[in-house]
């Protein structure tokens, strides 16, 4: 699995977009490019993956860039509710050895 | 459907003492997983199964025992526990095993302190 680079922490305001970057520069070519997310005191829950496209569900939206060497997930309009320790995660591998880094502490002011 | 289910979500031992944390899911998933989180840290996985009688090691196997008897059931074993073991555990578990597929549902957690 590539190594990823997450900022420690974030902050952004209630009701505004959020961009959460991630950067994994040793990617290769079949790794995924998964987002997870944990509340506090909670286990991780799934957000959204992708490979190569720009991809949308109804909690964010993943854009990888072209060279695959970063990625952003957006959060269209932060909530309270989405405070939370973000996780990027590149995988060639099975979903169920997933790595876990640090990620990133995101605050979302009211 | 509760999903994944960990008892107990807190326990406190004494070094020495063994214990078993318990996973149950409902979702006919065949893999699952044990991670352990430590303060400020990323998750590590401790062992998963890839279904009933199948177990490997993941990262920080030692000092942990693992079974799968059944699809539904995942329980880890602490032998003798050490104050290092103190964390928070995880169990998840999943459908699919291919490269990008497959949801990874965690169970809520399970807060042990060894004194």
């Amino acid at each position: 699995d590539a190594k990823t680079t997450q900022p420690n922490s974030m902050e952004s305001n209630e009701e505004e977009p959020v961009h959460l970057p991630c950067n994994h520069s040793t990617i290769s070519g079949t790794d995924y490019i998964h987002w997870y997310r944990q509340l506090p005191s909670q286990g991780p829950e799934y957000v959204i993956h992708g490979l190569t496209s720009n991809v949308n569900n109804r909690m964010a939206s993943l854009a990888i860039a072209e060279d695959r060497k970063s990625s952003t997930l957006i959060l269209h309009r932060a909530t309270l509710r989405d405070a939370a320790v973000y996780y990027c995660i590149s995988s060639g591998g099975s979903n169920y050895k997933l790595t876990f880094g640090k990620g990133t502490l995101l605050t979302v002011n009211p | 459907n509760a999903g994944v289910t960990q008892t107990p979500k807190f326990q406190v031992l004494k070094t020495g003492q063994s214990m078993t944390l318990q996973c149950a899911q409902d979702m006919n998933h065949e893999y699952m997983s044990w991670y352990r989180q430590d303060p400020g840290m990323g998750l590590r996985l401790i062992h998963y199964s890839v279904g009933a009688g199948i177990t490997d090691q993941g990262e920080v196997p030692n000092g942990y025992n693992v079974s799968r008897s059944t699809t539904e059931d995942f329980p880890l074993r602490l032998l003798s526990a050490a104050p290092s073991q103190t964390s928070v555990y995880f169990c998840a578990s999943t459908a699919a095993a291919g490269r990008g597929t497959g949801e990874l549902f965690f169970g809520e957690g399970s807060r042990l302190t060894v004194l």
